[in-house]
């Protein structure tokens, strides 16, 4: 079964610095779909970025952008220029398509912004 | 605005007592879905509707229900609800086939059993 893994529950970074939040998966597909969302408290699901694994490059939106490393199954966030706004759980997922377009969540990490 | 419509935002049930969380999308999406959030363990799927007229359980469906009424509406009812049900509960939609998409989200539920 599909899993997706983030190990920091917490983490912190100061205005204007970068802080990259980690995800692993497991999965033995080898064409899918990894997602970073945004909850802020709101509570609002804001897509990120996504990153399709059969593309090479790494997926870059503004001031956010991803470290996709498929041998490892790996997919980390990194957060440049941090602003207050970024405060906010962050959520990788992870989506293999087919018939039912599932998508499988990390557990979340808890991003502080200090000013 | 177009997107998905979640009701109510906000519920406090006791005990066993039962309730229908309502859902509605105007994406002419083929795929809904409804998860609940609890500290700690994320989005967990409860339900899902591939497309009008299907419906599979998902990851945590014991306790619930659901019914796709149409290709916009699906409900997701609590029979007898339980404490161990405090959640937020979020509905989402899919296009079918278009999964680089990923999913649009309602703004979910925030539900008390007490």
């Amino acid at each position: 079964a599909q899993t997706v893994t983030q190990s920091q529950p917490e983490m912190s970074v100061q205005e204007a610095e970068t802080v990259t939040l980690s995800c692993t998966y497991d999965t033995s597909e080898s064409d899918y779909y990894l997602f970073w969302y945004k909850q802020p408290p709101s509570r609002q699901m804001i897509l990120v970025i996504r990153q399709e694994a059969y593309k090479q490059q790494n997926a870059t939106e503004n001031r956010f952008s991803v470290n996709f490393q498929k041998a490892a199954k790996s997919f980390s966030l990194k957060i440049s220029d941090s602003q207050l706004g970024d405060a906010a759980m962050y959520f990788c997922a992870y989506n293999y398509g087919g018939a039912t377009n599932k998508l499988i969540f990390g557990t979340g990490t808890l991003l502080a912004v200090q000013p | 605005n177009a997107g998905v419509t979640q009701t109510p935002k906000f519920q406090v049930l006791k005990t066993g007592q039962s309730m229908t969380l309502q859902c509605a999308q105007d994406m002419n999406h083929n795929s809904m879905y409804w998860y609940r959030q609890d500290p700690g363990m994320g989005l967990r799927l409860i339900y899902y509707s591939a497309s009008e007229g299907t419906t599979d359980k998902g990851e945590v469906p014991n306790g619930y229900n659901v019914s796709r009424l149409n290709k916009r509406e699906f409900s997701l009812r609590l029979e007898s609800a339980a404490p161990s049900q405090t959640s937020v509960y979020f509905c989402a939609s899919s296009a079918l086939g278009h999964t680089s998409y990923g999913y649009t989200f309602g703004s979910g539920t925030r539900l008390t059993v007490v």
